[in-house]
């Protein structure tokens, strides 16, 4: 069974850095890309951008390219998306999700990220 | 890149259609076939309702479906159930990424 499973809620300040996690299991996390995707409150969905962790290939959105970047640690099979310097319009829900052709097939149960002084 | 177009909202009663339009550009739904639908309840993550403009996932009622005409991709949902009401979200591939629509709140009366 396919499963993503991300890191827990996060509380952060403006100007931090943070890392959240989405750990694959139940296929070859090498062979499938594996992406990111930001909801803000109350609004729609934004793809981030995605990763084929076999050889760490990335492709981002023009949106978030250089804003976000994508990582992957095969040896653990797990998926990171990470911030230098948070924004406190970087609040939002960010969801895992294993992509087939250019679709996200399977999703994780979203981490929520909250940036509040 | 701009968002795909799709009206904000929709509604049917049970048992009848909806159709949810998805509008975009020849760079993206017009030039690929790389369309999907993703339906998303209240709290949850979205899930696949439709791949490939008109390919359903294992599991996915065939009530659903989908259909691209140039620009234009298309989601109908077949004798509307109440578990039918949530947003729905259209994709397309953009040529290296892609990009999602704005969503369509889908009511069942």
């Amino acid at each position: 069974e396919v499963q993503l499973v991300q890191s827990g809620a996060e509380v952060k300040k403006p100007g931090e850095s943070l890392k959240i996690s989405c750990k694959a299991s139940g296929y070859s996390f090498s062979g499938y890309w594996i992406g990111w995707v930001r909801q803000m409150p109350g609004k729609g969905l934004e793809w981030m951008g995605i990763i084929f962790p076999a050889d760490s290939n990335t492709r981002y959105s023009p949106s978030f390219q250089g804003q976000v970047t994508i990582s992957a640690d095969k040896s653990i099979s797990t998926a990171y998306l990470q911030w230098s310097s948070l924004k406190a319009s970087d609040t939002a829900m960010f969801y895992c999700a294993r992509m087939g052709d250019w679709y996200f097939d399977y999703w994780g149960q979203g981490t929520l990220v909250t940036v509040s002084s | 890149q701009s968002a795909l177009t799709q009206p904000p909202s929709a509604s049917g009663s049970p048992g009848q259609s909806v159709t949810i339009s998805c509008t975009g550009t020849s760079s993206d739904v017009g030039g690929y076939k790389y369309v999907s639908w993703y339906q998303q309840h209240p709290g949850k993550a979205p899930k696949v309702m439709i791949y490939e403009v008109s390919k359903r996932p294992s599991g996915v009622p065939d009530r659903f479906s989908g259909s691209k005409s140039g620009n234009t991709a298309s989601l109908t949902v077949s004798g509307l159930q109440a578990e039918d009401e949530a947003d729905y979200y259209c994709t397309s591939y953009a040529g290296s990424f892609v990009v999602f629509g704005g969503g369509t709140k889908l009511t069942v009366l």
